[in-house]
């Protein structure tokens, strides 16, 4: 299967700083990403869907000036959380959707998540 | 409105029972539904996919069964591990204008010796 990674898996900002997650495709392009959060014990929340090249399309009550996401290349997708604040504390996670070739990949792939603390 | 519901919310079984896993759902257009493990502080990982024409697909010690008539799913644990303690997503894909994931709540599992 398709590789996804995250940098950092953990990130610890103090409030008002801006923190930026990477999520990459390692062996694949992935022509859509999405971006997830998860507060302990529920489910996956999807946050934005972004596909390379355009902007990305936010789910209602996310806000698109808060959570700041770039997905400029085939591998690589940001998400940006600008002056972050302890409620924005959770697990961010990635993950992608493409082709390998000419091989179209008909499943999104999940990055390890990232675990973001606001102090 | 589309919809994944499971149960149990949380469940906790003996290393070496067996256990099964639900999932309802009422999306439309259904495209395929998928179960994926999730440890904890970890992404999902998928586990079976299965579309509209499958009943059932096995993954090692996982069989995934689907009735697309009631819109039921179970996923099934044979001679559990300690491994095994996670969270159970159910995931349905919908062709709804653009495609879309629809998640369920997750099974939270948790394997005792």
């Amino acid at each position: 299967g398709a590789v996804v990674s995250q940098h950092p898996s953990r990130v610890i900002c103090k409030s008002g700083t801006s923190v930026k997650i990477e999520c990459r495709s390692l062996d694949f392009q992935a022509t859509t990403m999405f971006w997830y959060r998860q507060f302990p014990k529920q489910s996956l929340m999807l946050m934005a869907t972004s596909n390379e090249g355009s902007k990305a399309t936010y789910e209602q009550g996310v806000e698109k000036d808060k959570f700041l996401i770039n997905h400029a290349s085939l591998t690589l997708s940001t998400l940006t959380v600008t002056s972050a604040h302890p409620e924005d504390s959770s697990f961010y996670i990635c993950s992608a959707q493409g082709q390998a070739g000419e091989y179209t990949y008909n499943e999104q792939f999940f990055g390890p998540g990232t675990r973001l603390t606001v102090l | 409105k589309n919809q994944v519901e499971q149960s149990p919310q949380s469940l906790i079984i003996l290393e070496g029972k067996n256990c099964t896993l639900q999932c309802n759902y009422t999306v439309s257009p259904f495209s395929n539904l998928r179960w994926y493990k999730q440890d904890t502080g970890r992404g999902p990982v998928s586990l079976t996919i299965m579309t509209f024409s499958e009943n059932t697909k096995s993954n090692g010690r996982y069989t995934a069964t689907l009735d697309a008539d009631t819109k039921q799913s179970s996923l099934h644990i044979t001679a559990s591990q300690l491994s095994d303690s996670a969270s159970y997503i159910c995931v349905v894909r919908t062709t709804s204008g653009t495609y879309k994931y629809i998640f369920g709540t997750g099974t939270r599992l948790k394997v005792l010796a």
